[in-house]
């Protein structure tokens, strides 16, 4: 059974740093681009970024360029969002999602989703 | 970037009605398209991709269609378990979500 575990969200101040990760189990990690999406309280979806199977490719929408890095340990299975100079407006709930098909650099959208860890950046 | 649009933006129905909802990107996508669907306080499901394949476990009661620029997702005979909000996806450049379509029953 596919399982992804979200952790490390919480508060944090404007400007501050936080580290999301996301436990996978039950495919094979590394045969799986991965990504992050998030959605603002009330808000819709928003993808933030992608990352290819082996790592060696990784997409940011342009509202996190610069500021966030995603990253993944395939010998832990685990996939990573690495938050910086965070503001207001990164306040939301962030999913992990495992790719639909193997093998894509990039991804064609998800078949599986963890639960959801909350971010709230405020003073 | 591609942009998406969705209408409605909500809609209400009742039991056993037939529901459409329509999907538009900015430039041509081909069939880039998923169509996920998303219930309270839940993580987002995927139910079509490739715009008109449906994925494993759902059901036939839901089908997508479309290519290029216009897309439509349909519920054939809405059920009282289908209360959620509608997103669809294009994949072709990057990832973009629709704004969403909520769906009540009347």
């Amino acid at each position: 059974e596919v399982q992804l575990l979200e952790s490390g969200g919480g508060l944090v101040q404007p400007g501050g740093s936080l580290r999301l990760s996301c436990a996978a189990s039950g495919f094979t990690f590394s045969s799986y681009a991965m990504s992050w999406v998030r959605q603002a309280p009330g808000k819709g979806l928003e993808w933030v970024s992608a990352i290819s199977g082996s790592g060696g490719s990784t997409y940011y929408a342009d509202s996190v360029k610069g500021r966030f890095t995603i990253s993944r340990d395939n010998s832990k299975n685990t996939l990573y969002l690495q938050m910086n100079s965070l503001r207001a407006e990164d306040t939301a709930v962030y999913y992990c999602a495992k790719d639909h098909n193997p093998w894509r650099v990039q991804g064609v959208g998800y078949d599986y989703w963890g639960q959801g860890t909350l971010v709230t950046v405020s003073s | 970037d591609i942009q998406m649009t969705q209408s409605p933006s909500s809609l209400s129905a009742s039991v056993g009605d037939r529901v459409t909802i329509t999907c538009q990107a900015s430039q041509d996508i081909s069939n880039y398209l998923n169509w996920y669907q998303q219930k309270p306080g839940k993580a987002p499901k995927l139910l079509i991709y490739d715009a008109s394949n449906l994925e494993t476990g759902v059901p036939s009661r839901f089908s997508g269609s479309g290519s290029g620029t216009d897309f439509t997702f349909t519920i054939s005979s809405l059920q009282p378990e289908d209360i959620a909000t509608y997103y669809c996806q294009q994949y072709d450049n990057l990832f973009t979500f629709g704004p969403g379509t909520k769906v009540d029953i009347k």
